[in-house]
């Protein structure tokens, strides 16, 4: 069965530093990866996706987040964060066949300090 | 698009009493997921339709959770009877054919039992 691991709760960052979150997912082939955030009281958004080909991927408002097959891992960056950043991020796998649902991670909650 | 549209966003009731949430898929997609958040337990996965026929319920906690998917445009997710334990946000979410795995979540559907 697959599963995916966010090891950090918690995150702080200052405005302006740069982030990194960490994604660790368990499953026998190549999944497909994503990054979805979540403001308070809304739904998930969708910031960026790894199916395959180049392992560093571009997303929305400026994240990326680098597929590593050798460390299983999918972690989420942005060089500069924004006080609007502070938010819930989640990140989730697929195994790319059949109809069925991600399996989600934890989640992170950022904290931006002024 | 209105993107996938979610009713109530918030309701309050008491233990005991039935609720029934419901879902509005984006038009065209053919598989949808209804998802529950807690703090405890992050986002679980609790049933999935393709092109309206459920396929997977596992997740569904009890006799009490009930799904429904009358037609590729509308879906509900019914309590009954309902337990303080059930308060947790409800998601909805759809996906094309595509089979990419990328799921488009509504807004949620915030539930308080007393």
């Amino acid at each position: 069965a697959q599963s995916v691991t966010q090891p950090d709760i918690h995150i702080t960052v200052s405005e302006g530093a740069s982030l990194e979150l960490r994604c660790n997912y368990s499953y026998g082939a190549t999944p497909y990866l994503f990054w979805y955030v979540q403001s308070p009281g809304q739904g998930l958004q969708l910031l960026l996706k790894y199916f395959s080909g180049d392992t560093l991927v571009q997303g929305i408002k400026g994240f990326e987040a680098e597929f590593k097959r050798s460390q299983s891992s999918f972690n989420l960056r942005k060089p500069s964060v924004h006080w609007s950043d502070a938010a819930e991020y989640f990140c989730a796998s697929h195994s790319g066949g059949g109809a069925d649902g991600l399996t989600f991670g934890k989640g992170t909650h950022l904290i931006i300090q002024p | 698009d209105a993107g996938v549209i979610q009713s109530p966003r918030h309701e309050v009731t008491e233990m005991g009493q039935e609720v029934t949430l419901r879902c509005k898929p984006i038009s065209g997609h053919n598989s949808l997921f209804w998802y529950r958040q807690t703090m405890m337990r992050g986002l679980e996965l609790l049933i999935y339709f393709n092109n309206n026929v459920p396929i997977d319920d596992s997740g569904m906690p009890e006799d009490r959770f009930s799904a429904k998917m009358p037609n590729a445009s509308f879906s509900t997710l019914k309590i009954q009877p309902s337990e303080p334990r059930d308060s947790a946000v409800y998601f909805c979410a759809s996906r094309d054919s595509t089979n990419t795995g990328e799921l488009f979540f509504g807004e949620g559907s915030r539930l308080t039992v007393l």
